[in-house]
């Protein structure tokens, strides 16, 4: 079955810590991208990367890193420069020559 | 910064209802108009792509209208059953400089009941 994971469902971090948060896609798509979902809000795009190697920041990359090493795998980390960690973490990814995303189930992050 | 407007935010239906919501949005630079259901514990999963103006699309109970000129397309659900309750969301994606689609912008969302 062609999909996306994202582990763990569910993640606990004191503060201070960083933590990376796994996307691994077998759809052999070109392009990955990483949400973050608050109550109330839209979707917001943290970063995104349209090809192996190369990786750009969205609308809120601040407080957040990634790592493009595979096609197949899109890391994020959340570091400790990052005020308001607590949130649901969504990652996705699109084939060059479609328009849809496809999404992973999600991980909620809560840091305390 | 470019918004995208749903509503309602949440709808409350009985079963065999029909409903529709609505997506706001700007209508300069536009490439496409998204629309994705997001049921609870599950991934969102896309409903439609829209990019025509004028164009709408079916999917067994579920439709779509979109009209780029003015900004907004309708999400129709006739005979909403209660599987149907999740939260859809729109998200409108634009046109960049190399011709094809940028990044998605997401509204909020509007969560749908629906009641046996």
């Amino acid at each position: 079955d062609g999909g996306i994971t994202q582990s763990p469902k569910y993640l606990f971090r004191k503060e201070g810590q960083n933590v990376t948060l796994s996307c691994e896609q077998n759809l052999n798509h070109d392009a990955m991208y990483w949400y973050r979902q608050d109550p109330g809000q839209g979707l917001r795009l943290i970063y995104y990367s349209q090809i192996v190697n190369d990786f750009q920041k969205g609308d809120i990359a601040e407080g957040y890193s990634v790592s493009r090493e595979k096609k197949e795998s899109f890391p994020l980390t959340v570091t400790s420069a990052q005020k308001n960690p607590t949130a649901f973490y969504l990652c996705a990814s699109t084939d060059t020559f479609e328009d849809e995303q496809y999404f992973g189930p999600g991980t909620r992050l809560t840091v305390t | 910064i470019l918004n995208v407007e749903q509503s309602p935010q949440s709808l409350h239906v009985q079963e065999g209802d029909s409903t529709n919501f609505t997506c706001s949005f700007p209508s300069s630079n536009f490439y496409a108009l998204h629309w994705y259901r997001w049921e609870t514990a599950k991934s969102p999963e896309a409903l439609f792509v829209m990019t025509l103006n004028g164009d709408e699309k079916k999917k067994g109970r579920i439709s779509a209208t979109l009209n780029t000129k003015e900004g907004y397309s309708y999400l129709y659900i006739k005979g909403s059953q209660p599987e149907d309750s999740a939260t859809y969301l729109c998200a409108l994606g634009e046109l960049n400089y190399g011709g094809s689609q940028g990044n998605l912008i997401f509204g909020k969302g509007t969560k749908l009941s629906v009641k046996p």
